[in-house]
């Protein structure tokens, strides 16, 4: 079946601009998290939804970033007045949950963000 | 707060060579730990997952893992590698309390040389 998709692959912006980066997870899967990885550096926790929730969003580094999964599937990450530090593959991972349980993540490609 | 250390940024082996890829996570709670491996050009998937039981554990093409409670290591191994290995490596850990949040090493990157 089709794993977790993520639009768009690449995204050029300048800074101060608005952006929004889609997440497409796993058909069924209620869980599904954001991640930013800057070069060199691992996935660094944004947040993640149990269904339509944010359950945890501690992740987010400025009130400039903001998340949705307005029903339950697809989720869109916006990031208001971009700057240049903001630049990062963002990576988006969802699983399915087990007896309430948080199981394997299964992650999609990445959008990389580039603000010049 | 969870903090993932991975001891080795660059590993450079030969084919057949055996692999030890350090991985320390600081906090006293209950976790689950995960290796993720990252093929050039692809993105990241599970390599193995500990839970509980067992603390040695399995994953797919010959790797395996160690627990080591006491330690707070999660060491990756492979007897012997091949050049389709080469790849990065990340180890992460998840509090078993907030299962929704892990937090990752900043990786390992593996060359194997034909």
């Amino acid at each position: 079946g089709a794993g977790v998709s993520q639009t768009p692959s690449n995204k050029v912006t300048e800074k101060g601009k608005y952006v929004e980066l889609r997440c497409d997870p796993i058909s069924g899967h209620t869980a599904l998290y954001w991640y930013r990885q800057s070069l060199g550096q691992g996935p660094e926790f944004l947040i993640y939804f149990q269904g339509t929730g944010a359950a945890d969003d501690s992740g987010l580094p400025n009130d400039r970033f903001f998340a949705v999964r307005p029903e339950g599937s697809v989720s869109t990450l916006k990031i208001q007045r971009t700057e240049r530090g903001d630049s990062a593959v963002y990576l988006c991972a969802s699983s399915p949950l087990v007896g309430g349980m948080h199981n394997e993540q299964f992650f999609g490609p990445g959008t990389r963000l580039t603000v010049l | 707060a969870q903090s993932v250390s991975q001891h080795n940024h660059h590993v450079i082996l030969s084919e057949a060579a055996s692999l030890e890829l350090g991985c320390n996570y600081s906090y006293g709670g209950t976790v689950n730990l995960f290796w993720y491996v990252q093929y050039p050009g692809q993105h990241l998937q599970l390599l193995l997952k500990y839970f509980s039981g067992d603390p040695l554990v399995k994953g797919i093409k010959g790797f395996e893992a160690e627990f080591i409670k006491s330690k707070f290591s999660f060491n990756l191994r492979k007897p012997s590698v091949q050049w389709s290995d080469t790849a990065e490596y990340f180890c992460a850990v998840r509090d078993y309390t907030n299962a929704g949040k892990s937090t990752f090493g900043d990786g390992t990157t593996l060359t194997v040389k034909p």
